[in-house]
């Protein structure tokens, strides 16, 4: 079945980049999203990118797709306080069934 | 503003009785997705549903379970009867058969005693 897979934290300075990386199974997605999650509320969709695209850049914000390795990662430049959250990478399964597959979140932490 | 909303935000209550947790939809989708968040397991889908119909709901332990969608602006989870594993943040998603990621609620938190 289908399976995404994060780590679990991720710890940075003020100020300094943070990169979350998550691994998917399914070949087939065609996009491929990352949620944040603040604390106390639901999961708001931060960016996608397309599956026939490699990168996708909005503001502080860059993702990096390789499809040969399944791999998907999220950078963050300058990374501020406001930006401590959960990060959920999820895919779409478009076997016709429309489900959204969610990886474990990875915890970030930005240090003053 | 369109928005999914869901009731209760937070329930407390005892092990043994009747929760039942409610979420509207944003209008016009056509897709309802329930979540379960815990520490240990993350984010597990429990239910799906497409124009009302569900389509899967293998993630649920259909023992104390059920998902429904009475109407397009109604879907409902209930749990009975409750029990402390249940404790968890339910959240609720909404979004369109082809469209792009759902949009979730806020959630509610559950905490059986």
């Amino acid at each position: 079945g289908e399976d995404v897979e994060q780590s679990l934290f991720l710890s940075v300075r003020e100020g300094d980049s943070s990169v979350i990386n998550c691994t998917y199974t399914d070949s087939s997605s065609t996009y491929l999203y990352w949620y944040k999650q603040e604390p106390g509320a639901g999961l708001q969709l931060l960016t996608y990118i397309f599956s026939n695209m490699d990168m996708k850049q909005d503001q502080r914000l860059t993702v990096l797709l390789n499809k040969k390795d399944k791999h998907l990662s999220l950078r963050i430049a300058d990374t501020q306080t406001g930006d401590s959250a959960i990060y959920f990478c999820a895919e779409s399964d478009t076997s016709g069934t429309y489900k959204y597959i969610f990886g474990t979140g990875t915890r970030l932490k930005v240090l003053a | 503003d369109a928005r999914v909303t869901q009731t209760p935000r937070h329930k407390v209550t005892e092990m043994g009785q009747e929760v039942t947790m409610r979420c509207q939809p944003i209008l016009g989708h056509n897709t309802v997705f329930w979540y379960r968040q815990t520490m240990m397991q993350g984010l597990e889908l429990l239910a799906y549903f497409r124009n009302r119909a569900p389509l899967d709901d293998s993630g649920m332990p259909k023992d104390r379970f059920s998902a429904e969608m009475p109407d397009a602006t109604l879907a409902t989870l209930k749990i009975q009867p409750s029990e402390p594993r249940d404790s968890a943040v339910y959240f609720c998603a909404s979004g369109l058969v082809g469209g792009l990621a759902p949009f979730f609620g806020p959630g509610t938190r559950l905490t059986v005693l």
